[in-house]
């Protein structure tokens, strides 16, 4: 089975850093794109970035660069967001995502990161 | 980028009903790359439509898409109970992605 399957909830403080996850099994970890995707609550859908594991290609949406960093780590079929000092605006729900030809074919399941002081 | 917007922001209809959403682009979009989503609450999406009129695995035949260059539609023949939710539109050209604001589909 195709699976996504990302870290855990996390809360944090205005500041600090942050790293999450996304592991891919079941296919291919180096033939398709994995992408990042926004969630803020009560909110619609919003593409962070994109990057190809297979050779760490990664492209960000404009409102996006220079806030995070995607990264991979194609040995354990692993992607990852990170934030180097978040803030209290980037409390919401990040969904890890397979692309396709384009399209969404896999999503993760989310996690949430909630920034509170 | 190109822009996708979404009509209506809310759509509210009976079980039976027939729901026919609309995905609007500020330019012209390749059909092979535009997608339908479904979300439901505390629910990651779900694939319902690519290539603008290919329905996903397991995706029943009440769902259609249909479209081309800039104006897109979702078409549910029959709204089932389990069909109220939040669908959204996404387009990839370019080297970049985005969504629609999505629709909401809700119980009159």
């Amino acid at each position: 089975e195709v699976q996504l399957v990302q870290s855990g909830a996390e809360v944090k403080k205005p500041g600090e850093s942050l790293k999450i996850s996304c592991k891919g099994s079941g296919y291919s970890f180096t033939s398709y794109w994995i992408g990042w995707v926004r969630q803020m609550p009560g909110k619609g859908l919003e593409w962070m970035g994109i990057i190809y594991p297979g050779d760490s290609d990664t492209r960000y949406s404009p409102s996006f660069q220079g806030q995070v960093t995607i990264s991979a780590d194609k040995s354990i079929s692993t992607a990852y967001l990170q934030w180097s000092s978040l803030k209290a605006s980037d409390t919401a729900m990040y969904y890890c995502a397979r692309l396709g030809y384009g399209v969404v074919d896999v999503w993760g399941k989310g996690t949430t990161v909630t920034v509170s002081s | 980028e190109i822009v996708l917007t979404q009509s209506p922001g809310t759509l509210s209809l009976s079980p039976g009903e027939r729901a026919t959403l609309s995905c609007r682009a500020s330019q012209s979009v390749s059909s092979s790359y535009l997608a339908w989503y479904q979300q439901k609450p505390g629910q990651a999406p779900r694939l319902l439509i690519y290539g603008a009129s290919s329905r996903a695995t397991g995706i029943p035949d009440r769902f259609s898409g249909s479209g081309s260059g800039t104006d897109f539609t979702l078409t549910i023949s029959r709204l089932e109970p389990e069909d109220f939710a939040v669908y959204y539109c996404q387009q990839y050209g370019s080297s970049s992605w985005t969504f629609g604001q999505g629709t909401k589909v809700e119980i009159k």
